[in-house]
């Protein structure tokens, strides 16, 4: 079985600031990782992925991610937030079922940007 | 452009009827799914396919069905055996693999009036 847990479910944080969000996750194999954001009334982007390849992952809009497994933890993280970052971040973790990716959600984190 | 149309944006339902959200792709993806969003509980999986004709039961399937004739389209009805279909819907698709991302259309609230 696979879960995510994110730890905050609100952060607020000034225009220029960083971000960070946090994420844990549980899986029995090595997991493929992605942060998706929405914006209201809208569907999910993806911001970034793991794939082993490399820890440290670079996503769109300046945003990053660490894999850490000895923690099990993929924070994302901004060193400047911008107002137009203000949305909702989902942590996922996926696992192959057949040919389908299952997605499981973490219940999301809303980003306040004030200026 | 490819990507995923859901339609309508917008759909209210009298209690006791069914509804049936449309979801449509150009992506040639062969994995589909379909998500319910709650306000706090993130997004939790209704049903997905990996194929045409196949379909297999998500988290919360109770209350929904879905068919899949063709590889573009996957359909979502919700029954009026939902309880509580008040919600946003969600419809993605992928691509074969493990760290394959799935492309989310721009989703349709459903309100029961």
């Amino acid at each position: 079985a696979q879960s995510v847990t994110q730890l905050d479910s609100h952060v607020s944080v000034s225009e220029g600031t960083p971000v960070l969000l946090r994420c844990n996750y549980s899986s029995s194999y090595s997991p493929s990782l992605f942060w998706y954001v929405q914006h209201p009334n809208k569907g999910l982007q993806l911001l970034l992925k793991y794939t082993s390849a490399a820890t440290l992952v670079k996503g769109i809009n300046g945003f990053e991610a660490e894999f850490k497994k000895s923690e099990t933890s993929f924070h994302l993280t901004k060193p400047s937030a911008h107002m137009s970052d203000a949305a909702e971040y989902f942590c996922v973790v996926g696992a192959l079922t057949g040919t389908a990716s299952k997605l499981t959600f973490g219940t999301g984190t809303r980003l306040q940007v004030t200026l | 452009d490819g990507g995923i149309t859901q339609s309508p944006k917008y759909l209210f339902r009298k209690e006791g009827q069914n509804v049936t959200l449309s979801c449509e792709q150009n992506l040639n993806h062969d994995a589909m799914y379909w998500y319910r969003q709650d306000p706090g509980q993130g997004l939790r999986l209704i049903y997905y396919s990996q194929i045409v004709n196949d379909f297999q039961k998500g988290d919360i399937a109770e209350g929904y069905s879905v068919s899949r004739e063709k590889k573009e389209s996957f359909p979502l009805t919700v029954t009026s055996a939902q309880k509580n279909p008040t919600a946003f819907y969600l419809c993605a698709s992928s691509i074969f693999g493990m760290n394959t991302e799935a492309f989310f259309g721009q989703g349709t609230r459903l309100t029961v009036v």
